[in-house]
Formats: structure tokens, sequence, C-alpha cells
């Protein structure tokens, strides 16, 4: 079975704080993807990885950055939180083009 | 650039009603489609997808879709709902990027509540 996880199920952070969300998958998956959750909006992707140490912006990337140093780890970060990326974010893994993408629990941050 | 259009947002049926959810897209050629459900407190977990041959595809649950190219639909289809279909559907369809990466592109979700 297929694992993604996702360092926190709940965060809450103050503006201007630097933050980290980490996602690790289990399965030697390619590919891995960050998305944030909004209600109406559906999911939006905000950076993807294809293979360790490469990156590609997604549509919203404007305010994060993402670290992958490692194959199963895919890290998201938000340099200077601010109160409009309060959102669900959540990761996800694939092995390659067109397979499923297997999805995380989430992190619900709350920025205040 | 690839949309998604799921037009219920929210719908509300009786055990054992049918269902059906729709799903349009934009962008014309080769697609690959899927719907993701989310049920309360869970992860995003695939219900069936879509590549190639039999446009109607059979999911888990009972689920099945039809994809229509002439309609650039792939709607969502159960013909007797259980309360525990309560959840959150998404559908997502890919789109080739100028790098030749395919990714998803997922439509806004629709919210089905079945009561007992």
């Amino acid at each position: 079975d297929v694992k993604v996880t996702q360092s926190s199920r709940y965060l809450v952070k103050r503006t201007g704080e630097k933050v980290f969300l980490e996602c690790v998958q289990d399965m030697d998956h390619e590919n891995m993807f960050w998305y944030r959750q909004d209600p109406g909006l559906g999911l939006r992707l905000i950076y993807f990885s294809y293979d360790v140490k490469m990156k590609e912006k997604g549509d919203i990337p404007e305010g994060y950055s993402v670290s992958r140093e490692k194959k199963e780890r895919f890290s998201l970060i938000l340099e200077s939180a601010s109160t409009n990326q309060t959102s669900m974010y959540l990761c996800a893994s694939r092995q390659g083009q067109g397979d499923e993408q297997y999805f995380g629990p989430g992190t619900r941050l709350t920025v205040t | 650039a690839q949309s998604v259009s799921q037009h219920n947002h929210h719908v509300i049926l009786s055990e054992a009603a049918s269902l059906e959810l729709g799903c349009n897209y934009s962008y014309g050629g080769t697609v690959n489609l899927f719907w993701y459900v989310q049920y309360p407190g869970q992860h995003l977990q695939l219900l069936l997808k879509y590549f190639s041959g039999d446009p109607l595809v059979k999911g888990i649950k009972g689920f099945e879709a039809e994809f229509i190219k002439s309609k650039f639909s792939f709607n969502l289809r159960k013909p007797s709902v259980q309360w525990s279909d309560t959840a959150e559907y998404f559908c997502a369809v890919s789109e080739n990027m100028n790098t030749g990466f395919q990714k998803l592109v997922f439509g806004t979700g629709t919210r089905l509540l079945v009561s007992p």
C-alpha cells in the first residue's frame, strides 16, 4: 500500500514566520506535488518535482518554494507566511506520467 | 490551458437515489480523466480513471463514469447511493505542459450529502 505522510495535520503560525511543510512517500515514486485546497476552488497546484533536486512551478507558486533533496521527501516552504496562505495543503506522489496520484492526509495551516 | 467544470457544488440525495455528477473540460485532444473522492476526515483517493478504450469505466464502490469525447464530458454515476457515499468528489483532467510533463487540473468539487 502506498503511503504518503505529512508532518502535521494542523499548524498555526504567525504572519511573517517561515513555515516548513514536510511530505514523505514510501513507494519510490518519481513525481511529487504540492496542492492547496480551498472551498469552492478545488485543488490548485503550487509546485511539483519530477526527480530529486528538480522542481517546477505550478499554477500558484507565488509566496512558496520547495525542496527535494531526497527522492522520498518533498518540502513546501512559506518564506514569510501571510494570512491569505491559510489553507489545507495536500501532498501527492505518483510513479510517472499518467499514473494515479496518491495523496497525503493534508495539513491545515492557519496563519494569524 | 485546460479547465474543468463541475456544475453541481452541493448535492443532497436520499439513500437509494441515483446519482449523476457532471464534469466538463475545456481542451480537446488526448486526455486522461480521473474521479477522486474525499470522505470526511480522510485523504483523497481514486475512484476511477479513463485513459483509453471503453468509454464506460467502472470504479470502486459501484461507481462508474462515461467519457463522451464530443461533449468534453466525464460524468460520474451510481445507480443507488448509500449514506457512506457522503463525501466530496473531484473530477481531474490531464494537461500536457510545454516541457512534456503531464499535470492534473482539478474541478472545484461537488459535496454530496446522502441522508439515511
